[in-house]
């Protein structure tokens, strides 16, 4: 089943304590994203990535790494974690053949940070 | 920099009866527009994707306009269903190209009562 998976679904954690959210996709395509979804702000990406070794800030990428070292892999990085964090996160991936960016979306990890 | 409006207002309709949700976007006109699904605490789901060269696209019981001078796009669910309520998004991609960036609408609320 063509699929984006996430991990972990829920965390609660602490200010300052560095965190890892994965997120993997296994259509092979070269586009991922990762987004955050906060009420009355709605979908806001945060970086993205055209294919391995290669991203880009989105539009709120402060607090935030990435890397892709792998093309089915995009996992999110917060370093240093902050309560402005505590939000409902999904990551995306789409392929650029047709030029449409249909996004797969992942099942959403819902993050507080304390 | 590009901007889309959707109406943040939920549209509470009648079972049977026509949905139509409108999103509007204020600077170019781009080369498509998406339309999601999205359920509470899931991952937005494609629906449709219209391009800027086309008026209207159908899909079983979806509709969706795209009127470049009005810079406007409809989406239209006809023989409305209790199973259509969720939240619907529209999207369009952030400048030029296929580059895997999209920027998305907050969404308009769609209850549909039996």
């Amino acid at each position: 089943e063509a699929q984006v998976t996430q991990n972990p679904r829920y965390l609660i954690t602490v200010t300052g304590k560095k965190l890892t959210v994965t997120c993997s996709q296994n259509m092979n395509h070269e586009y991922m994203s990762w987004y955050r979804q906060d009420p009355g702000l709605g979908l806001r990406q945060i970086y993205y990535s055209m294919n391995v070794e290669v991203t880009d800030k989105g539009d709120v990428p402060e607090g935030y790494k990435v890397s892709r070292k792998e093309k089915r892999n995009f996992p999110l990085i917060l370093e240093s974690p902050s309560p402005n964090q505590t939000s409902l996160y999904f990551c995306a991936s789409s392929s650029p053949s047709g030029n449409t960016d249909t996004q797969y979306f992942g099942p959403g990890t819902r993050l507080t940070v304390l | 920099s590009q901007k889309i409006e959707q109406n943040s207002e939920a549209l509470n309709i009648q079972e049977g009866k026509t949905a139509t949700l409108t999103c509007n976007y204020t600077n170019y006109s781009p080369a498509y527009l998406q339309w999601y699904r999205q359920d509470p605490g899931r991952g937005p789901v494609f629906l449709l994707l219209i391009r800027e060269n086309e008026k209207e696209k159908r899909k079983e019981r979806l509709k969706v306009t795209f009127d470049t001078t009005l810079k406007q796009s409809l989406f239209h669910i006809t023989a409305s269903q209790p199973a259509d309520s969720a939240t619907y998004l529209c999207a369009l991609p952030n400048g030029s190209g296929n580059t895997g960036k999209l920027i998305f609408g907050q969404g308009t609320t769609l209850q549909v009562k039996p």
